[in-house]
């Protein structure tokens, strides 16, 4: 079983739409959370972090941890065109070296 | 803002030939990481290095691998002979303190062997 489990999609949605993007683990002893957005060739950019359940929001993000399942989302809201990325999710436990998905294409067509 | 900046943005190289790539951490960060990615593929890590010593590698991190800090502001990541399986973005990034998470990424270096 992968660590870090993330659908590679591509998603596309139209602008204004609630994205939804998620990740499962596997390491119930992972502790740290991440969400980076990469554009094409660049390199990986924190969105939001955090290191508990519940919900985190940052503006137009929302992150959130379920412990429990070992699962994670990145809910964008109001999503633009320039939102259209690869967004990874990247875990980490005691060691903090984040482990990455695969990355989810997302495509905010106008 | 502090950022981790990288040099070069892109370098090609023959192959057995021996590359150097250059980062330099947010200044008061502790910790320092190599992840690389190759096209189309999960970001992987590489190495980590905290107070002057490597303090976790990868199986990918072989000998042909090493890590330096030979100044208070630059980390660089050696490949000695390189291959054709290295082409890849390298990407250094740092950490402040060891009860976070939060790794800053710098843009990446390109590496093509030829």
């Amino acid at each position: 079983q992968k660590e870090v489990e993330q659908d590679p999609g591509p998603l596309s949605v139209p602008e204004g739409a609630i994205v939804s993007l998620n990740c499962t683990y596997s390491n119930s002893a992972f502790q740290y959370f991440m969400w980076y957005r990469q554009y094409s060739r660049k390199g990986p950019e924190l969105l939001m972090y955090t290191y508990s359940s519940g919900n985190k929001e940052d503006g137009r993000f929302t992150a959130q941890v379920d412990k429990s399942s070992k699962y994670i989302s990145l809910f964008i809201r109001d999503s633009q065109p320039s939102d259209s990325a690869t967004y990874l999710c990247a875990i980490s436990g005691g060691s903090y070296i984040p482990t990455f998905g695969r990355g989810t294409s997302l495509i905010v067509h106008p | 803002e502090p950022e981790v900046t990288q040099t070069p943005s892109h370098q090609v190289t023959q192959m057995g030939q021996e590359v150097i790539l250059r980062c330099v951490p947010i200044s008061n960060h502790l910790y320092f990481y190599w992840y690389r990615q190759i096209l189309g593929q999960k970001v992987e890590f590489l190495v980590s290095f905290y107070n002057n010593e490597i303090s976790e590698k990868s199986e990918i991190f072989d000998d042909q691998f090493s890590v330096e800090r030979p100044d208070g502001s630059n980390f660089t990541l050696k490949i000695r002979s390189t291959k054709l399986e290295d082409s890849a973005m390298y990407f250094c990034a740092s950490l402040l303190a060891g009860n976070t998470g939060e790794l800053f990424f710098g843009e990446g270096s390109r590496l093509t062997v030829l």
